[in-house]
This record gives C-alpha cells, sequence and structure tokens, in this order.
C-alpha cells in the first residue's frame, strides 16, 4: 500500500495554464518535501514544508502543507514548458531512521 | 561540488550474472538509500542505511545486497539478477544538519539503468 498518493497520474497542459497537484495520506509527517526530476536524471528537491498549514513560495510555485500535516499540495501559476517533469511527494514520519516516503508522482506535461 | 556519483550509468547483462552498482557521496551525510523506478510505480526503496554498519530493508529488498564499510560508499550487489530487476535505480544521501529529527532532505545520483536479459 502507498503511503502517500498523488494526484493526478498525469497532466497534460497548454502553457499559461495553472495546475495544482495533490499529495494525500491518512498518516501524519512530520514534513514533506516536493522534488522534480527531468528525464535522464535524479530528483532534485525543489521544497520542504514542516509546519502545518505553512506555505512556501518559489517563483512561480506555491507549496501548502495541511493544517494535520497529513497531506500538502504544489500551485503552478502560468505554467511554461520548463516546468514539464514527474514531481514527486515525499513525506518524513520524524523517526530516526532517515528515511522517507515517495509517493507515485505526478507527469507534467506543459505544451507552448 | 556536493554530489552523489553512481557506477555504471547504463549496464546491460545477463541473468544470474553477480553485478555490483557503486554510491558515493562527498557531503559526509549520515543516511543512504537505493530506490528503483519503475513506470506507473514510482520510487521505491530497496535498502537504507543510517550509519556506517547499520543497514535495513525497505520496502523491495529481495533479491538486492547492501554493505556499509565507509560512510562515504554504499554499494548495491545483485547476487543473481533475474529480468524482473531490469529498473532505473537511485542512490541518495541525506544528512542531519537540520537535527537529528530530520527532515531528511535527499540528494540523489544520476541514476542507474539496468537491463537484465
Amino acid at each position: 500500500t502507498q503511503l502517500l498518493e498523488q494526484s493526478p497520474q498525469f497532466l497534460s497542459i497548454q502553457e499559461g495554464e495553472n495546475l495544482t497537484v495533490y499529495c494525500n495520506s491518512s498518516s501524519v509527517f512530520s514534513s514533506l518535501q516536493w522534488y522534480r526530476q527531468e528525464p535522464g536524471e535524479g530528483p532534485v528537491l525543489l521544497v520542504t514544508v514542516v509546519t502545518g498549514g505553512e506555505v512556501k513560495k518559489l517563483k512561480r510555485l506555491t507549496f501548502q502543507f495541511g493544517d494535520a500535516r497529513k497531506d500538502s499540495s504544489l500551485h503552478i501559476t502560468a505554467a511554461q514548458p520548463g516546468d514539464t517533469g514527474l514531481y514527486l511527494c515525499a513525506g518524513d514520519r520524524g523517526s530516526t531512521l532517515g528515511r522517507l516516503y515517495f509517493g507515485r508522482g505526478t507527469q507534467l506535461t506543459v505544451w507552448p | 561540488e556536493a554530489q552523489v556519483t553512481q557506477n555504471p550509468r547504463y549496464l546491460i547483462t545477463v541473468t544470474g550474472k553477480k553485478l555490483t552498482v557503486t554510491c558515493s557521496q562527498n557531503m559526509n551525510h549520515e543516511y543512504m538509500s537505493w530506490y528503483r523506478q519503475d513506470p506507473g510505480l514510482g520510487l521505491r526503496q530497496i535498502y537504507y542505511s543510517m550509519n556506517v554498519e547499520v543497514t535495513d530493508k525497505g520496502d523491495v529488498p529481495e533479491g538486492y545486497k547492501v554493505s556499509r564499510k565507509e560512510k562515504r560508499n554504499f554499494p548495491l550487489i545483485l547476487e543473481s539478477p533475474s529480468p524482473n530487476q531490469t529498473s532505473l535505480y537511485f542512490c541518495a544521501s541525506s544528512g542531519t544538519s537540520l537535527g537529528v529529527l530530520g527532515p531528511y532532505e535527499q540528494y540523489f545520483g544520476p541514476g542507474t539503468r539496468l537491463t537484465v536479459t
């Protein structure tokens, strides 16, 4: 069973549109991280959210951590072709094991 | 430059021929992990290590072995590879600079694409 469920699995949009990707769980996490992966490369960390209700912005990307620390969302405003990639959320349950639990990812394609 | 390196990047082998994929990090991180990535299944953890000589199974450890004899290195060993181990493999490391309870932000290697025929 997947601890973190991401939706949608695929997203294909035109340049300039807005979109939201969701990452949901029934478990509480001490932090949630978002990664982006481009073809042929390893995932790269975009942001970490730690506090329930926290909102972080990275240019046109807005990340939110749910109040109960069970879910997170990624919103992209005015998407550009350069945003194309696989977006992964990952949760840290706060143990000393250093283990992350990944969602299956959202494949975003932005067409010019 | 802070990085995680993996070798080889591409490997084609035959069933049953033992192989090792190396992973090395230069950030003095305590934690290292191996993942495999398959279409539709996302990233699945194979093994992880909390420090030298301390390793534990992840979600899909069958058919794999690891060792952590030095802090910087975490090789993945396939004693008898089978076609169902054809996949894209990633090594990752993370440290405790933000505190022993995390968050454990991971740095990934470039990946090793393995094909077992």
